[in-house]
């Protein structure tokens, strides 16, 4: 079965030092990963997918996440972070072995918090 | 662009009281789903829904949950008879097609919070 571990539940950042938001997944297909966020009040958006087309993935609002197989991580890195990403953070898979409904399997989330 | 949206954004129900918590997909997509959230807790997968019916359920989906696609816009959930551990932020979403397969993106919704007194 897929899962998907968030290794901290809260990462402070002052504004303008990169942010990285750490993912490990556990999966038996190769899988497709995405990140999610969600701001307060809003509904879950996409910033990016793992559709193994290249391991370095880059999203929206300059962030970009790296496949690892070797380490079966999807770290989500930024250089530089903006007041606006405070936010929580979501590494999910997509359970392959589902019948292929796609159903998502998500992590626990990581609360990010970007000091002026 | 095209969004997900749900009504209401807030529901309070008595315990036993029957909810119907409604979400109305981007208008070309075929999957739907929905998951919910309670507090503190991780996002979890409660139902998928394809040609007008269940494909896949969860454990936590269990008699007191349905879903129906009543007509060609809307998709809802209805809990029957509500407890108070039905309190939580549900979730809508929707993708387009299976072609994609597992790498189609879902598009989400912002959330009815439910809660059960």
């Amino acid at each position: 079965a897929q899962s998907v571990t968030q290794l901290d539940s809260h990462v402070s950042v002052s504004e303008g030092t990169p942010v990285l938001l750490r993912c490990n997944y556990s999966s038996s297909y190769s899988p497709s990963l995405f990140w999610y966020v969600q701001h307060p009040n809003k509904g879950l958006q996409l910033l990016l997918k793992y559709t193994s087309a290249a391991t370095l993935v880059k999203g929206i609002n300059g962030f970009e996440a790296e496949f690892k197989k070797s380490e079966t991580s999807f770290h989500l890195t930024k250089p530089s972070a903006h007041m606006s990403d405070a936010a929580e953070y979501f590494c999910v898979v997509s359970d392959a072995g589902s019948g292929n409904t796609g159903k998502l399997i998500f992590g626990q989330g990581t609360t990010l918090q970007v000091k002026p | 662009e095209p969004e997900v949206t749900q009504t209401p954004s807030h529901q309070v129900t008595q315990m036993g009281q029957e909810v119907i918590l409604r979400c109305v997909p981007i208008s070309n997509h075929l999957y739907f789903y929905w998951y919910r959230q309670i507090l503190g807790q991780k996002v979890e997968f409660l139902v998928s829904f394809y040609n007008n019916e269940i494909s896949e359920k969860s454990e936590i989906f269990d008699d007191q949950f349905s879903v129906e696609r009543p007509d060609g816009s809307n998709f809802t959930l209805k809990i029957r008879s509500t407890k108070l551990e039905d309190s939580a932020m549900y979730f809508c979403a929707s993708k387009s097609s299976r072609l994609a397969g597992l790498q189609e993106t879902q598009y989400f919704g912002p959330g009815t919070r439910l809660l059960v007194l």
